[in-house]
């Protein structure tokens, strides 16, 4: 079936570099994608959000580039921080309101 | 900030047991969701719920699950007779308007023993 997923399941960054975790999806009639943050132990939280006529938003220190021709999601952070280290996991509105989540990604800050 | 609350945080239970996880939704959110999450997976879609029924549910979502609206506030998720395999995170989740504001809660650490 059709679904979302990551390519890398692990990203080492130093603190203070940029970080990029990319996410693949398969159905083309999805029409809203967010991207979430997962700290151990918590809920997913939502980072940041963008529909499918736009191809980039920024955020505070982050920004989601949508290609649609490639059905490819990234999310972008800048000077990565010990705080963003978490899993992160892209989604997508399969309509419904239902969110179809990728496997998610670790992001380890290095200080 | 608004939160979706969830209790307990931790639920350990017997197989075969009924169990009832408990959510207070964001107060003027409309639409009202359960996830679950197995240790290590992706995060995975049980139900939706508006207007005070079911809108959308998953294939996991079989006759052993159901949920409720008790009052203005609650959203429980209660599963009839726990299996192992129930042994999950699960997350309530809200929002005003439809896919847009989803907020989740911390969790419930489902347990079955």
């Amino acid at each position: 079936g059709e679904s979302v997923g990551l390519h890398l399941p692990t990203l080492s960054v130093q603190e203070g570099d940029n970080s990029i975790i990319n996410c693949a999806y398969s159905n083309s009639a999805s029409d809203y994608f967010i991207w979430y943050k997962q700290e151990s132990g918590k809920g997913p939280q939502f980072i940041i959000d963008i529909r499918s006529n736009m191809d980039k938003r920024q955020g505070q220190r982050v920004t989601v580039l949508l290609n649609k021709t490639v059905k490819h999601l990234s999310l972008q952070i800048a000077a990565t921080q010990p705080g963003d280290s978490a899993v992160y996991f892209c989604a997508e509105n399969r309509g419904n309101n239902r969110l179809a989540f990728g496997k998610g990604n670790q992001v380890v800050v290095i200080p | 900030e608004p939160e979706v609350t969830q209790t307990p945080s931790h639920q350990v239970t017997q197989m075969g047991q009924e169990v009832i996880l408990r959510c207070v939704p964001i107060s003027n959110h409309l639409y009202f969701y359960w996830y679950r999450q197995i240790l290590g997976q992706k995060v995975e879609f049980l139900v939706s719920f508006y207007n005070n029924e079911i809108s959308e549910k998953s294939e996991i979502f079989d006759d052993q699950f159901s949920v409720e609206r008790p009052d203005g506030s609650n959203f429980t998720l209660k599963i009839r007779s726990t299996k192992l395999e129930d042994s999950a995170m699960y997350f309530c989740a809200s929002s005003e308007a439809g896919a847009y504001g989803y907020t989740f809660g911390s969790g419930t650490r489902l347990t079955v023993v």
